[in-house]
């Protein structure tokens, strides 16, 4: 099964704005199905961040967002806080077999 | 408040067998469709399996098909998955995971509640 692909590590200064990238193919995000991301804190489970591509769960903070072109999407956040240190997945559909899941390779982001 | 509360995990040797469980509350289980999701240790997040709200429909992840089974009692509110021939690179926290919403494991829905998981570790 296919996975996305997501860079290793994105780092930025406290107040900063990062982004990260997530890239599938024609079997998953570019057959426009929707985008979902998570936060995992170290040691907890993973949180949803994202839904829909850019949807926010209630108590999410508007610093988070997401976005979605083609076969990409992308998570962006603005004023970046410590608290936001942790790994972030990317998740998506994949028609390539009946339910199957796809998450991307995981992103660590780190604040300087 | 939902709580998903995973259990069954442990040591087990390769090629035996392992069930986890997942009691489900603060929502109508039989409501939603439900997943396993795993992380081996330092590693990134697996979808391992998902199951229709009526077991209907249930789908594996490649490396799993054939080996593992997922199965669901709604008048327990709970999620099972039956793990055989167990390999060491089956070795990570096993996830009970609730969608976001729909009856079925087709739909491109989020994964809005995780419980803490339970590891399982394949080694002799």
């Amino acid at each position: 099964q296919s996975v996305l692909t997501q860079p290793p590590s994105v780092s930025g200064a406290p107040g900063q704005r990062v982004t990260i990238s997530c890239t599938g193919s024609r079997s998953n995000i570019g057959a426009g199905y929707d985008v979902h991301w998570y936060q995992q804190l170290p040691g907890t489970a993973p949180k949803l961040l994202i839904y829909g591509n850019s949807n926010r769960p209630s108590g999410v903070p508007d610093r988070f967002s997401g976005s979605k072109s083609g076969t990409s999407a992308s998570l962006a956040i603005t004023g970046l806080q410590a608290e936001d240190e942790a790994d972030y997945y990317c998740q998506s559909y994949d028609r390539s077999l009946t339910g199957s899941r796809v998450f991307g390779t995981g992103t660590k982001v780190t604040v300087l | 408040e939902v709580q998903l509360v995973e259990s069954g995990g442990g040591l087990v040797q390769p090629g035996r067998s392992l069930r986890l469980s997942c009691v489900a509350s603060g929502f109508t289980f039989d409501d939603y469709a439900m997943h396993w999701v795993r992380q081996a240790p330092g590693k990134g997040l697996e979808w391992v399996s998902g199951i229709s709200w009526n077991s209907i429909i249930i789908a594996y992840a490649d490396s799993v098909k054939g080996r593992f089974t997922m199965s669901r009692d709604n008048a327990k509110n709970s999620l099972y998955l039956e793990m055989n021939s167990l390999r060491a690179e089956d070795t990570a926290l096993y996830y009970c995971v609730k969608q976001t919403v729909g009856l079925s494991v087709v739909v491109a829905a989020a994964f809005d509640h995780w419980g803490q998981g339970t590891p399982v570790t394949v080694s002799s």
